[in-house]
């Protein structure tokens, strides 16, 4: 099993709907982020968590919202998709050491 | 603005030579720096990373210089092989004050595409 499991790994919506994307971590690890990579922008950070009672935007957060459901648990929601939301998603989970671990990505989109 | 930067969008180098891949940033309150490669279809993996107190540190094939009064970093491949084609990215790292220190998260370039041909 692999250390970050992203759900869907792929997802065709419509405008305007709402879609949850879901992220789970066998690490252990108190921190979870959701990043969205566009070709030529690289990885952006949406939203972050510490731990499980902490949430904080990050540098593109307008138009999604986030869930830390446990500590394994981080979830990423567009609550009306929109089609530049169409991208690929990372989540990631850290420890108290610099790297990262990252699932595998769900690719995103929206029609 | 762009906090990190990395202007070669892509790269591509015979096997068996060198590879060289670039970075720049723009604060200098950055406590760390780290490379992470990334194949299609998978998430990035770290790679290497280097404190902002040091200038060098080697890993293997892989090297990463700091030059901290130009702001720029450098990965350094030796010697570059087929496998090690793939997007890399530059990402720093700054430790939060709000957090005593000890929390952080990490800001990406927006990647260099590295093609080694055999």
């Amino acid at each position: 099993d692999a250390d970050v499991t992203q759900t869907p790994r792929n997802r065709i919506t419509k405008t305007g709907k709402r879609i949850m994307l879901e992220c789970s971590q066998t690490k252990g690890h108190d921190r979870m982020y959701w990043y969205r990579q566009d070709p030529g922008l690289g990885l952006r950070l949406i939203y972050y968590s510490f731990d499980v009672k902490d949430i904080n935007k990050g540098e593109i957060s307008d138009g999604y919202s986030v869930s830390r459901q446990a500590q394994a648990k981080f979830s990423l929601s567009l609550e009306s998709a929109i089609p530049n939301q169409t991208a690929l998603y990372f989540c990631a989970t850290s420890g108290r050491g610099l790297g990262y671990t990252f699932g595998s990505g769900t690719r995103l989109t929206v029609v | 603005d762009q906090q990190v930067k990395q202007n070669s969008p892509s790269l591509s180098v015979q096997e068996g030579r060198i590879s060289i891949l670039n970075c720049d940033y723009t604060n200098s309150m950055f406590d760390y720096f780290l490379w992470y490669k990334k194949y299609p279809a998978e998430g990035p993996t770290f790679l290497i990373s280097i404190s902002s107190i040091k200038d060098k540190n080697e890993d293997g094939r892989f090297t990463v210089f700091l030059n901290k009064s130009a702001k720029h970093l450098s990965l350094h491949i030796v010697p570059s092989q087929p496998g090690d084609s793939a997007v890399y990215f530059c990402a720093t790292f700054r430790l939060h004050e709000d957090y005593g220190g000890s929390q952080g998260n990490l800001i990406f370039g927006k990647g260099t595409k590295l093609s080694v041909k055999p």
